[in-house]
């Protein structure tokens, strides 16, 4: 069966620290990997996808930025840190694409900006 | 573009009433309906989805929930709820635009479902 790994569960960082948050999908091939951010009071926001090695695609202009540098291993990243980053980050797959596909989710990292 | 809205940010009940999270989109186009739950501390989990067929779809813990298209709805219901039910409710819609484009989840804001003893 898949699974799927993300790490740290906590993290808390100053403002203007970078940032990396790490996720990968155990149990399928060539997944498709997502990440959201749920802030607080504010549902669950779309940040980035990736079909394939390499292959990013940004929802919303930010401060964070996203890398696969492997098949299964999704990489969420900040060089400087902002408070608004704070929130608690999901990284997901799926194995299909279109609308019909199913979004599998992580257990998702608190990350508190100070 | 999509847009869903969930009409409850809050629902407290007591254990073994029945309870409706209520859930509304808007949409242009054919359009696939999620529900996913959210214990503390924890990742979202696929409830139930409803992708064609019949209206009336179930989850395995006694949710079920109906797609009604003329009142543009989706809304999640237990006939008899438990303590470990409390949790964050999530609806999500997907939009069929055709052809291979990418199916976007869009979420609603969440119910906080609260089973009290």
């Amino acid at each position: 069966s898949q699974t799927i790994h993300q790490w740290p569960a906590t993290l808390v960082q100053p403002v203007g620290s970078p940032l990396s948050l790490e996720c990968t999908v155990e149990g399928t091939s060539n997944p498709n990997l997502y990440w959201y951010r749920q802030a607080a009071g504010r549902g669950l926001q779309l940040l980035f996808y990736s079909v394939g090695i390499g292959q990013i695609s940004s929802e919303v202009p930010q401060n964070l930025s996203a890398s696969r540098p492997q098949d299964r291993q999704f990489i969420l990243s900040s060089k400087k840190l902002l408070l608004s980053d704070s929130g608690f980050y999901l990284c997901a797959w799926s194995v299909d694409w279109g609308p019909r596909n199913t979004i599998y989710f992580g257990e998702g990292s608190w990350l508190t900006v100070v | 573009a999509q847009s869903v809205t969930q009409l409850d940010s809050q629902v407290p009940v007591f254990e073994e009433a029945p309870v409706e999270l209520r859930c509304n989109y808007s949409s242009s186009v054919s359009v696939y309906l999620f529900w996913y739950v959210q214990y503390p501390n924890q990742g979202l989990q696929l409830l139930l989805k409803y992708l064609s067929g019949s209206t009336l779809v179930e989850s395995i813990n006694g949710f079920e929930a109906e797609f009604n298209k003329s009142q543009t709805s989706f809304h999640l219901r237990k006939p008899s709820v438990h303590i470990s039910d409390t949790a964050e409710y999530f609806c999500a819609v997907s939009e069929d635009a055709g052809g291979t484009s990418y199916g976007k989840l869009t979420f609603g804001q969440g119910t906080i479902l609260t089973v009290h003893p």
